[in-house]
């Protein structure tokens, strides 16, 4: 079926600096997503980004977060600077439409140290 | 605001035996809500989605039905696998927002032994 790629599958960064995870959503997809879940904790929505713009965050995507796509490549989300409780695993997931199933990746687990 | 609530965070059954894994939501709206099975080292998978004209969503033996009244989207199935040990989440698509986004529940741990 369909996948979401994530590159890479674990990260781990020092306190402050700059962190870049990619995702390669399905081919074809207009809708974009990431959720972040610390462990043992639920997954929860970070963003969505439709049309080259962000078109929702929650509260937990603070100001040093950032999304793009740019030229239909990899969906980013830029953390800088990292701090510790950003330590989480991020998903990306990506879906055809409004009402369409949403594909998940395989998650990235982040490590801030 | 919308929220989903998985009770149990590990269910742990005999091969053969049925299962029953709990959802309940609170929404302002009527939701669609949605089962997702994640396996070991895959990403979560779409498993069921509930209907809205009441019919019973089933997939690779697994079936849940949305009950309003109660605010439940139990997944049932009669005989457990082994194969069916896995994460599962219970999630709602939130329609007061734009866009996709989907709230999900804690998840319950299912572990099938022999």
């Amino acid at each position: 079926g369909p996948k979401v790629l994530q590159i890479p599958s674990h990260q781990i960064i020092d306190m402050g600096q700059m962190v870049t995870l990619n995702c390669d959503p399905v081919s074809n997809h207009l809708y974009f997503y990431w959720y972040k879940q610390i462990l043992g904790q639920q997954m929860e929505f970070l963003v969505n980004f439709y049309n080259g713009k962000v078109m929702e965050k929650s509260k937990l995507f603070k100001d040093q977060f950032s999304v793009e796509r740019p030229d239909g490549s990899y969906f980013t989300l830029k953390i800088q600077p990292t701090a510790l409780e950003d330590s989480a695993v991020y998903f990306c997931a990506s879906s055809s439409g409004q009402g369409a199933e949403v594909f998940f990746g395989k998650g990235t687990r982040l490590t801030v140290v | 605001g919308d929220s989903v609530t998985q009770t149990e965070g590990l269910v742990t059954l005999t091969e053969g035996l049925p299962v029953m894994l709990n959802c309940t939501y609170q929404s302002t709206y009527s939701p669609f809500l949605f089962w997702y099975v994640q396996h070991l080292n895959e990403a979560p998978k779409l498993l069921l989605k509930s209907f809205t004209d009441n019919k019973r969503p089933e997939h690779q033996g697994f079936h849940a039905t949305l009950h309003k009244s109660s605010s439940s989207f139990h997944l049932q199935k009669s005989s457990a696998q082994l194969s069916d040990s896995a994460l599962y989440y219970c999630a709602l698509r939130d329609y007061g927002s734009s866009g996709n986004k989907l709230i999900f529940g804690i998840g319950t741990l299912l572990s099938v032994k022999p």
